[in-house]
């Protein structure tokens, strides 16, 4: 089992929509989270940090379950410029882990 | 945020010769560093952690001696790819981060990325 699995996609959704991503992680110790946006051929670029809380930015809805070890990203009223690949980052003690990301394609 | 700079953003070589990235952390000390290699369509793999002024920790599966990481200043940190071959062809990329309590929990900073052709 990959310590952090995200479903690939990709997710097609058209403009306006209301998207959810989930990730799931391994290691029980893990202590935080993030999600990252990657766009093609682009270096990951922080989109927020997922707190116990969880948190809202604007559009964007992380949540953190930490029971059944999963962390959700949920993106409402989707834009053409959210279309990128969504990356789950676990960390704890002194690791980080990528998930493979899911991509997103949102369609006029 | 802050800001990581990498050099080359791009890179072709032949095979068998050596390349060196850089990775410049431009308006923050970064304690630690990373380096990352990512295939087509596949997710970022870590290769190494970089702490300023000591060996580099690599990932499992990661030689060390094909991929030497010099980390001397808070700043800097380079990443040498040694006798490259078309299989190393590559986009590498680092990250910075400034840790709390010895810690990877803080945001990681990106460059850019340094594609590498291996021809």
């Amino acid at each position: 089992r990959k310590e952090v699995e995200q479903d690939p996609g990709p997710f097609n959704v058209p403009e306006g929509a209301t998207v959810a991503f989930n990730c799931t992680y391994s290691n029980s110790a893990s202590q935080s989270f993030f999600w990252y946006r990657q766009d093609c051929r682009k270096e990951p670029k922080l989109l927020m940090s997922v707190y116990s809380s969880g948190n809202e930015d604007g559009r964007f809805t992380a949540q953190l379950n930490r029971a059944s070890q999963y962390i959700s990203l949920l993106i409402r009223d989707s834009k053409l410029s959210d279309s990128a690949t969504y990356l789950c980052v676990v960390a704890g003690g002194f690791k980080t882990i990528f998930g493979a990301g899911t991509r997103l394609f949102v369609k006029a | 945020g802050a800001v990581v700079s990498q050099h080359p953003s791009w890179v072709i070589c032949k095979s068998g010769t050596s390349v060196k990235i850089e990775c410049r952390s431009l308006d923050f000390q970064a304690t630690t560093m990373f380096w990352y290699r990512q295939f087509p369509k596949q997710s970022l793999m870590l290769m190494a952690t970089s702490n300023e002024g000591s060996k580099a920790t690599y990932e499992q599966g990661v030689e060390k001696d094909k991929f030497l990481i010099n980390h001397a200043s808070l700043t800097l940190s380079t990443l040498t790819v040694t006798s490259a071959h078309p299989e190393d062809s590559s986009f590498y990329i680092c990250s910075a981060s400034v840790l709390a309590g010895g810690h990877s929990y803080n945001e990681q900073f990106f460059g850019p990325g340094t594609r590498l052709t291996v021809l």
